[in-house]
């Protein structure tokens, strides 16, 4: 199985900060890793796919890079609605995916 | 507008059975694989399993197979998740989301559905 790390578990920054959270693969997992952003009470919605690509709507303070093994997501100048906790998530392996174990993002 | 609404939240017995449904709507409800996430109190995403609408093929994480099933009501453009006998640690929030892929690029999750709160309890 691929097991997905993510680091820090959690952060705090203020609001206009650039944070960045990394996650790691056990192996490589080419482009296929994603990310998204949980709170409380609410769906988890799609950030990234594909490590770079911002899904529709998501604004531009978002982006994602890395690759093989080794990702990072960082968000510029941090809003108030961008606390909330962050998931990797890795589908290279088409019989099991799974995701990181978040990171939380707080003031 | 793309949408999965999941049906809502339940308490129940252990040892009881539940199903709890997620539909889908905005969309070929056939060409996607729906996926089942398990998000249990204060913890992470789990991924569950996953399911095609249009075949019935199923796929299920190791962690959760022979302990629920999944299935397609074609009529009604939903899919479900059941359990035959419940215990206190399936107690959790169950979301639905749509499989997202294009060959050779990945797989990703979207949208989601709201989540259904499922509680066990004596």
């Amino acid at each position: 199985d691929i097991q997905m790390t993510q680091s820090p578990s959690s952060l705090s920054a203020s609001a206009g900060d650039t944070v960045t959270i990394k996650c790691r693969a056990s192996q490589n997992i080419d482009t296929f890793l994603n990310w998204y952003q949980a709170k409380s009470g609410k769906a988890p919605k799609l950030l990234i796919y594909a490590v770079t690509t911002l899904n529709s709507g998501v604004p531009p303070r978002f982006s994602g890079s890395g690759s093989g093994t080794d990702f990072t997501l960082t968000i510029s100048s941090l809003q108030p609605d961008d606390f909330a906790t962050y998931y990797c998530q890795q589908t290279h392996s088409n019989i099991l995916s799974t995701f990181g174990p978040g990171t939380r993002v707080e003031i | 507008e793309v949408q999965l609404v999941q049906s809502g939240p339940e308490v129940k017995k252990p040892g009881e059975s539940l199903r709890i449904s997620c539909q889908g709507s905005g969309y070929n409800f056939f060409s996607n694989e729906l996926n089942w996430v398990r998000q249990m109190p204060g913890r992470g995403l789990e991924w569950m399993g996953k399911i095609d609408p249009s075949d019935s093929y199923t796929k299920y994480s190791p962690s959760f197979e022979g302990r629920i099933t999944f299935s397609v009501d074609k009529s009604s453009s939903s899919v479900s998740l059941q359990w035959s006998s419940l215990q206190a640690s399936d107690t959790a929030i169950y979301y639905c989301a749509r499989g997202m892929e294009v060959a050779g690029t990945g797989e990703w999750f979207d949208p989601w559905g709201q989540g259904t709160l499922v509680t066990v309890s004596s």
